[in-house]
């Protein structure tokens, strides 16, 4: 149990062009997703979080035009690339946590990235 | 801000013995969780081990377990018997568990080579 998908898992776009990146939790509600950015041989480093319904809650220095994150469903969020530059070429990562599940701590689960080119 | 640190950007141990993985942490908070994740070449985010702050005891999961400082800020992951399919990056986190103050902030990672 316990599944975080993604898709794509690769995508090479124009300079210029607008990419959406999904992320799903495919066994459980996810009441909260966080997306991360990862550059080559550095840490994860949070952009946004967004919790199912509302609007989400961005991480300073994070462009809210830019990188748009819907979250309509409690299975589903994307991440919307727009005018996507090769600056932000990268590997992008959600993780979901579990809504459902009680305890002292939701674990968040990660999916397998995806990985972005910019031309 | 919390912070979290990784001083040893590359540690290498040999197939079957242990090393140690340091982490601190700076927080004003005194209910929070600490974690270990291992991220292999495959990039897919694995947790390792969690320990809650308000606990004494340190967590163990088979072959890892942490030596948990909470005065010393000090979170460290030892790994016995190393295997080969162990290395990879490792990444200390911390979390508060307050609604969206849940999310993670990670160290800059320790990238752990097993040799033969």
């Amino acid at each position: 149990g316990a599944v975080v998908s993604q898709h794509p898992s690769r995508v090479i776009c124009k300079s210029g062009t607008s990419v959406k990146i999904e992320c799903r939790s495919l066994d459980f509600q996810a009441t909260t997703m966080f997306w991360y950015r990862q550059f080559p041989k550095q840490s994860l480093m949070l952009m946004a979080t967004s919790n199912e319904g509302s609007k989400a809650t961005y991480e300073q220095g994070v462009e809210k035009d830019k990188f748009l994150i819907n979250h309509a469903s409690l299975t589903l969020s994307t991440l919307t690339v727009t005018s996507a530059h090769p600056e932000d070429s990268s590997f992008y990562i959600c993780s979901a946590r579990d809504g459902g599940r009680g305890g002292p701590y939701n674990e968040q689960f990660f999916g397998p990235g995806t990985r972005l080119t910019v031309l | 801000a919390q912070t979290v640190t990784q001083s040893q950007p590359e540690m290498s141990v040999q197939e079957a013995e242990t090393v140690t993985l340091s982490c601190t942490y700076d927080t004003s908070e005194s209910d929070y969780y600490l974690f270990w994740y291992k991220q292999p070449p495959s990039r897919q985010m694995i947790l390792v081990i969690r320990q809650e702050a308000y606990k004494q005891q340190n967590a163990t999961e088979n072959r890892f377990s942490v030596n948990f400082q909470k005065a010393a800020k000090s979170f460290s992951l030892k790994i016995s018997d190393s295997q080969l399919g162990d290395a990879a990056m490792y990444f200390c986190a911390y979390s508060l568990d307050t609604g969206t103050a849940s999310k993670l902030t990670f160290g800059t990672g320790t990238r752990l080579q097993v040799t033969l």
